[in-house]
């Protein structure tokens, strides 16, 4: 079936380091891919998206690439702020069947 | 505008009252889902309907009954609520190629 799998979390790091969240995914066909975050306490927003193989997302200093041989699309920035403190979801979605199906979701803690 | 809105963000209910959750959504979208997110976080799609016929429902208690008066709104009546209910409840519409999620109903069961 169908499948996201995330890296565990929670990952914790320094002010203005680099993030990588590692996002690889299952599935049958070629469904568009997104980046979601929740900051505490608030809903899921939308970060970024990539709808097509070697598609780049971005979005407020995130970046990701829709990597279909490596059936991949991690989550990088290059310099992370305190405010960045948040849990990230990565996501596929079928254009055909409609549901969003979730990784377990990366919680990200920026200390200064 | 916000363009998924659900009420009411924060619910405490005792152990077997029944209790409803409403979504609408001013983007025009067929498709509206119901997710719940548990303690863990972890996010599972619960119903989808698509102009307001039930398309997704996914083994769900039948304590659960979305109603979707028109193709805007879709709420969640739930029957009879155990703790387990406890926890975050999104409803979302689908645009092209995107969903976008309202700001949640945190549900506490006591």
């Amino acid at each position: 079936g169908n499948s996201v799998t995330q890296m565990e979390g929670p990952v914790t790091l320094s002010e203005e380091a680099f993030l990588t969240i590692n996002c690889t995914y299952t599935a049958t066909g070629y469904p568009s891919l997104f980046w979601y975050v929740q900051y505490p306490g608030e809903g899921l927003q939308l970060l970024l998206k990539a709808t097509k193989a070697d598609d780049k997302g971005s979005n407020k200093g995130f970046e990701a690439t829709y990597r279909k041989e490596t059936t991949s699309f991690h989550l990088e920035k290059g310099s992370v702020q305190v405010s960045d403190s948040a849990v990230y979801f990565c996501a596929l979605l079928y254009n055909q069947g409609g549901k969003l199906i979730f990784g377990q979701g990366t919680e990200l803690s920026v200390k200064p | 505008d916000t363009a998924v809105s659900q009420t009411p963000k924060y619910l405490v209910t005792q152990m077997g009252n029944d209790k409803s959750i409403k979504c609408e959504q001013n983007l025009g979208h067929d498709t509206m889902y119901w997710y719940k997110q548990d303690s863990k976080k972890f996010l599972k799609i619960m119903f989808s309907y698509n102009n307001k016929e039930l398309i997704i429902n996914e083994t769900v208690p039948n304590r659960f009954s979305p109603k979707s008066p028109d193709k805007a709104h879709l709420n969640l009546h739930i029957n009879s609520l155990e703790l387990g209910d406890s926890a975050v409840y999104f409803c979302a519409s689908r645009g092209q190629n995107t969903i976008y999620f309202g700001e949640g109903s945190w549900l506490t069961v006591v």
